[in-house]
């Protein structure tokens, strides 16, 4: 069981938006601005998407977006392109014993 | 260009050891705070270890505390996971990541492709 909870799945049609939650608690999501969001397709690597809860790299889209309100954390994709299709993972830093924590992650269909 | 290359990954039985490498290029290394996260296969990602940018911070994931060291060298640009004791649950992918802050947690915005460790007799 991962300490972040996520959704296994969402889906939407291109040009529409999707949000993807990730629910922990005071120790972690909610006690700290260290959430961040990655994407991984198929045999890749993961690619950091959205940090410090709301803050985008350079070369993300500004289509993708993240906030947090008590202890969940939510990333929202607007404008849903095919090539989103992908596995998403949250993640923070914890003060518990381990450091830190990644949720179980969301696959993202684009029907 | 920035990368990360990991390597020292392969088979390895129940019980024994094994250690993995991580080559840092285009940035620099020692400002920086890096992990270790693994994915076994067909699951989700794992946070391992991370060491803070002199060493003086070190953390382990629950799962691998007492059996797993994780080191650098600045020198040579490179960080290290020694792996002792391993199990059958330690099989993954292994992925070497960098800190996107000088802090010491943040978030990963560099990660190398991945060394496969399989524990298996």
């Amino acid at each position: 069981q991962s300490a972040l909870t996520q959704p296994a799945s969402v889906s939407g049609s291109p040009g529409q938006s999707i949000t993807i939650s990730c629910t922990g608690t005071s120790s972690d999501v909610g006690g700290y601005n260290y959430v961040s969001w990655y994407q991984q397709h198929p045999g890749k690597a993961p690619k950091l998407m959205i940090y410090e809860v709301s803050n985008r790299p350079s070369g993300v889209s500004n289509r993708f977006s993240g906030s947090k309100s008590g202890n969940t954390a939510s990333l929202t994709i607007s404008g849903l392109q095919a090539e989103d299709e992908a596995d998403y993972y949250c993640s923070s830093y914890t003060s518990s014993s381990t450091l830190g924590v990644f949720g179980g992650g969301t696959k993202l269909t684009v029907l | 260009e920035v990368q990360l290359v990991e390597s020292g990954g392969g088979l390895v039985q129940p019980g024994r050891s094994l250690r993995l490498s991580c080559a840092a290029s285009g940035f620099t290394f020692d400002d920086y705070a890096m992990h270790w996260v693994r994915q076994a296969p067909g699951k989700g990602l794992e946070w391992v270890s991370g060491i803070s940018w002199n060493s003086g911070s070190i953390g382990y994931a629950d799962s691998v505390k007492g059996r797993f060291t994780i080191s650098r060298d600045n020198a040579k640009n490179s960080l290290y996971l020694q792996m002792n004791s391993l199990r059958a649950e330690d099989t993954a992918l292994y992925y070497c990541a960098k800190d996107y802050s000088s802090g010491w947690f943040d978030a990963f915005d560099i990660w190398g492709q991945g060394t496969m460790v399989t524990v298996s007799s």
